[in-house]
């Protein structure tokens, strides 16, 4: 079946170190979001891409590193620069260009930082 | 991407029709109004969307008004399954203003037996 695959579903890890959160896609789209979302919050726009090898920055990406090399793949590097990384990750993807496409979103991936 | 303003919380009978409001009072004429809800510590799941005219599917109904500045979400009988975070956005469509999608707070509608 087609869809959007986040990994891993829970992720701990110690202050000053980096992890990297993955997303793939099999809905061949051209578009794919990360979102940020904390508790009783809604979703925060970190980074987003519209086409392979490009990608800009949403309202809080300091912090946060991504990169395009495949259509299918969008992973997300969370820093030590990141003041407060525990959180609700989401990924997210569409149809891109002109058009009205609906996101599609994974599960999800919640890091805590100890 | 046009800011929309929601009522934090609902409360609805099961069985009865939920309406969520969402004010878009900066609207442009290009962006549409789309609709997701998420349940608890899941991803969210596209609902409906519109530009003008009023739109139904399987899963609910849309109703703009007629100057676009506010529109209603309608689960016609709401069942305890549809009790989520529902997040209404407007966006454009259409070359890189189609991109950036920003969601806001969003209403937590509870469905009560």
């Amino acid at each position: 079946d087609g869809g959007i695959t986040q990994s891993p579903k829970y992720l701990f890890r110690k202050e000053g170190q980096n992890v990297t959160l993955s997303c793939e896609q099999n809905l061949n789209h051209d578009a794919m979001y990360w979102y940020r979302q904390d508790p009783g919050q809604g979703l925060r726009l970190i980074y987003y891409s519209q086409i392979v090898n490009d990608f800009q920055k949403g309202d809080i990406a300091e912090g946060y590193s991504v990169s395009r090399e495949k259509k299918e793949s969008f992973p997300l590097t969370v820093t030590s620069a990141q003041k407060n990384p525990t959180a609700f990750y989401l990924c997210a993807s569409k149809v891109g260009g002109a058009g009205t496409g609906e996101l599609f979103f994974g599960e999800g991936s919640r890091l805590t930082v100890l | 991407d046009a800011k929309t303003t929601q009522p934090p919380s609902m409360d609805c009978a099961e069985g009865r029709a939920a309406n969520l409001p969402c004010n878009h009072s900066t609207i442009s004429g290009n962006e549409y109004v789309y609709w997701y809800r998420q349940i608890h510590s899941q991803g969210p799941q596209y609902i409906i969307h519109g530009l003008k005219n009023n739109e139904t599917n399987e899963m609910a109904s849309l109703i703009i008004t007629e100057d676009r500045k506010s529109s209603t979400l309608i689960l016609p009988h709401a069942t305890l399954r549809d009790t989520a975070v529902y997040y209404c956005i407007v966006r454009a469509s259409g070359g890189n203003q189609g991109g950036k999608l920003i969601f806001g707070q969003g209403t937590e509608l509870s469905v009560k037996p």
